[in-house]
C-alpha cells in the first residue's frame, strides 16, 4: 500500500517571500510522484510529476519539486510567490509498476499568499 | 469537449433521496477516476474504470454508492438514501492509463444533503 502525508496543512506566506510545501511518502516499490494545484473553485490541474530521470523537476508557473528517494519525499518550492497562486495543492504518488494506476493524494496544503 | 466535464455542478438533495452525479471524460481516456472531497480530508479515491476491465471498486464507502461506465465513455456515480455525512464535492478524473499518466479532473459536484 501507498500513502502520502502532506505535513502542513495550512502555509501563510507573504508574497514575493519563497515557499516550501512538503510532501512525503511511503511505498515499498517504485513509485510516481505529482503535485496538482486546485484554485478556488475549479478542478484540479496538474504542476508538476516525476516520473524518472533528473531528481529536480520544473512544473508550471515557476513551481519545481525534488524527488528524494532516501528521504522518500518529494517538496514542491517556489522562489518568489504571487497573490495568484493562493491555492490548495495536493501531493499523489501512484505505483510505477505493477499494482494499479490509482494515484493516491495526500490531504492538501493550503497555501495563502499575503500582500 | 476539451475537458472532463461533470454536472450538476451543485447539487441540494434530502436526506433519504437518491442522487445521480453525472462525468463526461476527455474522448479517448480509458481511465476513469471518481474521487470524494471533504473539508480537512482531502482526495478519497471512491472507483476506478479501465477500458473493458471490471471496475476498481475497493473506496466506495457503503453499498448505498455505485457507479457505472457506460459505452466505456460516460460515468453515472449513484448515492442511494443519500445520508448528511454524504455531503462533499465529487470529483471525476479521467486519463489515457498506464503507469505515470496525468489525470484531468472536472470541475466538480457539490452535493449538499439536508
Amino acid at each position: 500500500a501507498q500513502s502520502v502525508t502532506q505535513l502542513d496543512s495550512q502555509v501563510p506566506v507573504f508574497e514575493e517571500a519563497p515557499v516550501e510545501l512538503r510532501c512525503n511518502y511511503s511505498s515499498s516499490v517504485s513509485v510516481y510522484l505529482f503535485w496538482y494545484v486546485q484554485y478556488p473553485n475549479q478542478g484540479l490541474q496538474l504542476l508538476l510529476k516525476y516520473l524518472s530521470g533528473s531528481t529536480l523537476v520544473k512544473g508550471i508557473n515557476g513551481f519545481e519539486a525534488e524527488f528524494n528517494k532516501s528521504q522518500t519525499s518529494f517538496h514542491l518550492r517556489k522562489p518568489s510567490v504571487h497573490i495568484s497562486d493562493t491555492a490548495e495543492y495536493f501531493c499523489a504518488v501512484s505505483y510505477a509498476s505493477g499494482g494499479s494506476y490509482i494515484p493516491t493524494f495526500g490531504r492538501g496544503t493550503s497555501l495563502i499568499v499575503h500582500p | 469537449g476539451a475537458g472532463v466535464s461533470q454536472s450538476p455542478s451543485n447539487k441540494v438533495t434530502e436526506k433519504g433521496k437518491d442522487v445521480e452525479l453525472r462525468c463526461d471524460p476527455i474522448s479517448g481516456h480509458t481511465a476513469l477516476y471518481w474521487y470524494r472531497q471533504s473539508l480537512g480530508q482531502g482526495l478519497e479515491f471512491l472507483i476506478y474504470f479501465q477500458g473493458n476491465s471490471a471496475p476498481d471498486k475497493s473506496g466506495l464507502p457503503s453499498d448505498r454508492f455505485s457507479a457505472e461506465r457506460t459505452g466505456g465513455s460516460v460515468s453515472t456515480l449513484t448515492i442511494q438514501r443519500t445520508q448528511q455525512e454524504d455531503s462533499a464535492v465529487y470529483l471525476c478524473a479521467s486519463s489515457l492509463g498506464g503507469f505515470g499518466t496525468e489525470a484531468f479532473f472536472g470541475q466538480g459536484t457539490r452535493l449538499t444533503v439536508v
